[in-house]
């Protein structure tokens, strides 16, 4: 059963204070994606990856930054939490742009800045 | 520039049948999807339709597409309290996947 896991479900955090969202997948994609989901916004794309240590920004990078240093692994970093951070950030991957293009999500991080 | 368009909410009485729509902007995508996203779960592919079709059928739901007005829709027959979700629809103009905004879908006895 393929899988994409996210190391946390719900976070608390201060102002200030840095964020790691940790993202793994054993279906052996290449491609990972961070996305943020926010009421009434949909889904928007913070930064995305095709490659391990390759990082391209998304549509909303501004205080973000990732690090892929191995293929199965893609991580979210904020480095100074503020309270409009506070989201539900949802993970992804897929093999490629495929046939289908299918993205397989994680179950997502809440995150509450403070 | 590439925008999804849904409409935020629906509410349809268990056994009616339930249609969201959806309208994108780039003409470009080769694909186009509905995801479903449950509570407190993330998202997963419900049913895609390649953009040189106008239907597709899958069991109780079915897609369809007008690619003059750019808009797509999905129906879902018979609609049960497990469909109860936010549905969102995606476009592909590259090889990054545009989501809508989602459609809050309740299902009431």
């Amino acid at each position: 059963d393929v899988k994409v896991t996210q190391s946390s479900r719900y976070l608390v955090k201060r102002t200030g204070e840095k964020v790691f969202l940790e993202c793994v997948q054993d279906m052996d994609h290449e491609n990972m994606f961070w996305y943020r989901q926010d009421p009434g916004l949909g889904l928007r794309l913070i930064y995305f990856s095709y490659d391990v240590k390759m990082k391209e920004k998304g549509d909303i990078p501004e205080g973000y930054s990732v690090s892929r240093e191995k293929k199965e692994r893609f991580s979210l970093i904020l480095e100074s939490a503020s309270t409009n951070q506070t989201s539900m950030y949802l993970c992804a991957s897929t093999a490629g742009a495929g046939a289908t293009g299918e993205l397989f999500f994680g179950e997502g991080s809440r995150l509450t800045v403070l | 520039g590439e925008d999804v368009e849904q409409s935020l909410f629906l509410s349809v009485r268990e056994g009616d049948s339930s249609v969201i729509n959806c309208t994108y902007t780039d003409s470009s995508s080769t694909y186009l999807y509905w995801y479903k996203q449950e509570p407190g779960a993330g998202l997963q592919l419900l049913t895609y339709i390649f953009s040189n079709m106008d239907m597709k059928q899958d069991q109780r739901l079915t897609v369809l597409l007008n690619k003059k007005d750019k808009h797509l829709s999905l129906r879902i027959a018979d609609t049960q309290t497990g469909d109860s979700a936010i549905y969102f629809c995606a476009e592909s103009p590259t090889d990054k996947l545009i989501f809508g905004t989602g459609t809050r879908l309740q299902v009431f006895p």
